[in-house]
């Protein structure tokens, strides 16, 4: 079954540290995508990265990273030198379209707070 | 990337009472879904949307508490009928593209009191 497991439900740091979010998933298959979304206080879904489960690169954005490795099957996230605005709810989720076509599950969330 | 709209962006409604949510599209798309986000919780499927054909529910979301309509590749509907206070959640709409991807719409808060 397909699964995916936040364990950090909130955290809290100061601003310009560095905060990592973790993510580990399960499934069966080979084939699947991850992704980060970023849920602002207003509610909205702000779609941040989506890997394929064939493409173990890390990927830098910005003031955002992500470590994906299958070994452990993790899909890291970590923001460096934190503001305020990344103060949200993230959101890890997990699709395998060749088993359950185009459904996302998602993680139950990692609230960050960004403390100035 | 698609450009969701939903409407209303938030509502307070009273017990057994339905409210109906919109979702408009930029685009068209093939698969539009429905999501809940009860409050502190993370997103549930409620049911997928094809146009053309009848929603398909997720295990404990039924037809007659959420019916739902797809007129159209741009546009569909989801109605939360007979609400009670368990009802009080985000509905958020999302349309999907193969390769798999989701975008989301701003969510509909609703209330119900």
């Amino acid at each position: 079954a397909q699964k995916v497991t936040q364990a950090q439900t909130e955290i809290s740091v100061v601003e310009k540290e560095d905060v990592t979010l973790d993510c580990v998933y399960e499934t069966r298959d080979t084939t699947y995508y991850l992704f980060w979304y970023k849920q602002p206080p207003s509610g909205e879904l702000v779609f941040l990265i989506r890997r394929n489960s064939f493409d173990e690169q890390n990927e830098i954005s910005g003031r955002y990273s992500w470590n994906f490795q299958k070994s452990t099957s993790s899909f890291n996230f970590t923001i460096t030198a934190s503001q305020v605005v990344d103060s949200a709810v993230y959101f890890c989720a997990l699709s395998d379209p060749s088993n359950t076509g185009n459904q996302f599950y998602f993680g139950t969330g990692t609230s960050l707070t960004v403390i100035p | 990337s698609a450009v969701i709209s939903q409407k209303p962006s938030r509502d307070i409604c009273q017990r057994g009472t339905s409210l109906t949510i919109q979702c408009q599209v930029d685009s068209q798309v093939t698969m539009m879904f429905w999501y809940r986000q009860q409050p502190g919780q993370s997103l549930t499927l409620i049911a997928t949307a094809n146009q053309g054909s009848e929603a398909t529910y997720e295990s404990g979301f039924v037809i007659d508490k959420f019916p739902i309509s797809r007129p159209n590749l741009t546009f569909s509907t989801l109605t939360v009928s007979n609400m009670s206070p368990e009802d009080s959640s985000i509905y958020l709409c999302s349309v999907g593209s193969g390769p798999p991807e989701q975008y989301f719409g701003p969510g509909t808060r609703l209330t119900v009191t």
